[in-house]
């Protein structure tokens, strides 16, 4: 069974740009979630989508936005790009129907903001 | 205070020592706790998942929760090189929105 991908695996940008970043969940599955990893911090959630629906929202601006597909792909846009956003993008993804429901993630994007 | 507290280390220990992660935290309502293991540069990957207290073994993998002191770990044993990564404890309550909140991680290096 194919895991969840991530795509691409590196990508560069300078500040003030945008950065769209593409996530495919493990056949099945329809929440998908985002994550951001950066350096010396924790995973920091960010977006839950499940059924095209967003679902919740973590602490972070407006700029960080995202949707999800009919296929249950999605994807993550962040505008105006800072310096800070630089860090590993997790999406995991899971079966969404129970609580007991573990999530279950990509090897990540690497976003460096120059 | 943050709601999941683990000691980033590294943790260094020799082959084939028993190695023993933690993790605390400050919400009473966290009922499901988990493990990941994460290889540099790599995305987490589950490892144990548990629900309420008690314990849970998988192989060299033992998970113990203790609700009443808030107090998570995991035990490896035999530890091998291959194990050398950083480990991340998360953890969410009952009902809502199934958004777990995770540890910083602890780095773990086991040298031959």
């Amino acid at each position: 069974e194919a895991g969840v991908t991530q795509s691409p695996t590196h990508l560069i940008k300078t500040r003030g740009q945008q950065a769209t970043l593409r996530c495919s969940p493990i056949s099945g599955h329809t929440s998908v979630y985002w994550y951001q990893q950066a350096l010396g911090l924790g995973l920091q959630f960010l977006l839950w989508y499940d059924e095209g629906e967003e679902r919740n929202r973590g602490n972070f601006p407006p700029r960080f936005s995202g949707r999800q597909f009919p296929n249950y792909s999605s994807e993550l846009n962040v505008n105006a790009l800072e310096l800070e956003d630089s860090a590993l993008y997790l999406c995991a993804s899971s079966s969404g129907t129970s609580e007991r429901d573990t999530q279950y993630f990509g090897p990540g994007t690497r976003l460096t903001v120059l | 205070q943050k709601e999941v507290e683990q000691d980033p280390g590294p943790l260094s220990v020799p082959e084939g020592a028993i190695v023993s992660l933690n993790c605390t935290y400050s919400n009473s309502a966290f009922q499901y706790f988990m493990w990941y293991r994460q290889y540099s540069r790599k995305g987490p990957e589950l490892l144990m998942y548990t629900y309420s207290s008690g314990n849970k073994e998988d192989g060299r993998f033992t998970a113990q929760v203790d609700k009443s002191s808030k107090y998570i770990s995991l035990f490896i044993r035999d530890s091998q090189p291959s194990d050398s990564a950083t480990y991340l404890c998360a953890t969410h309550a009952s009902g809502g929105s199934y958004i777990p909140t995770f540890g910083r991680g602890t780095s773990l290096i086991v040298h031959p």
